[in-house]
């Protein structure tokens, strides 16, 4: 496609729900992030792949959170059992190559867990 | 944590002014790179300095980058309402492939 795109736009849960966040990255794009943007805490890395797999899972905030990549395209962030600090908006990107330094970014989920 | 502190954190002008945005930083870097997002949404590139660069300009934009004092400004040449957003400035490191992103200025153009 012609970007990174992210679905669902928005995603309304409730508390201890599990949701599952998709994006799509630019085709041929062989790195993938995700970010976290919520008003406490700004611009969080969560999750880095090479291909399919993730070399960078430091920034994940819990183990609720899980991530993964399949026929180095497609990924979907999991967060399980949602609470209400989870709101946020999560946005991922990709780039050509691991390392290059530009990354385009996605329009976001906007997740609020209630 | 955040590694960039963007000031002013928010800022209003008159379009055709001209917007200058700061960024500070705390650890060495690659490169800083600057995105725009509007209304809270995906992230567009703007411009990226390396750290041996020392300024870089594309079309209205003008990045300087002073690795010494581990700052960059971002300068919006003749302002236009459309430029209306908020303006992150990210940092990586070597080795890194993860930007870590400052908190923003959001910028408000009248016409």
């Amino acid at each position: 496609g012609a970007g990174v795109s992210q679905s669902p736009s928005n995603k309304v849960t409730e508390k201890g729900k599990d949701v599952e966040l998709r994006c799509d990255p630019i085709s041929g794009h062989t790195a993938l992030y995700w970010y976290r943007q919520s008003l406490g805490q700004g611009l969080e890395f969560l999750i880095y792949f090479q291909g399919n797999s993730a070399p960078d899972k430091s920034g994940l905030p819990s183990d609720r959170f899980s991530a993964e990549r399949t026929g180095g395209s497609v990924s979907t962030l999991t967060i399980q059992r949602t609470q209400q600090e989870d709101s946020a908006v999560y946005l991922c990107a990709s780039s050509l190559l691991a390392g290059e330094e530009t990354q385009y970014f996605g329009p976001g989920t906007r997740l609020l867990v209630l | 944590s955040q590694q960039g502190e963007e000031d002013p954190q928010a800022l209003s002008i008159q379009e055709g002014e001209n917007a200058t945005m700061n960024c500070s930083y705390k650890t060495s870097i690659n490169n800083l790179q600057w995105y725009r997002q509007n209304s809270g949404r995906g992230l567009v590139h703007l411009i990226l300095i390396r750290s041996n660069e020392r300024e870089k300009h594309s079309g209205r934009l003008r990045v300087t980058l002073d690795t010494s004092k581990k700052s960059s400004s971002l300068l919006i040449t003749a302002s236009r309402a459309a430029d209306t957003a908020s303006y992150f400035c990210a940092t990586s490191g070597a080795g890194s492939y993860q930007l870590t992103f400052g908190k923003g200025t959001k910028l408000s153009v009248i016409p």
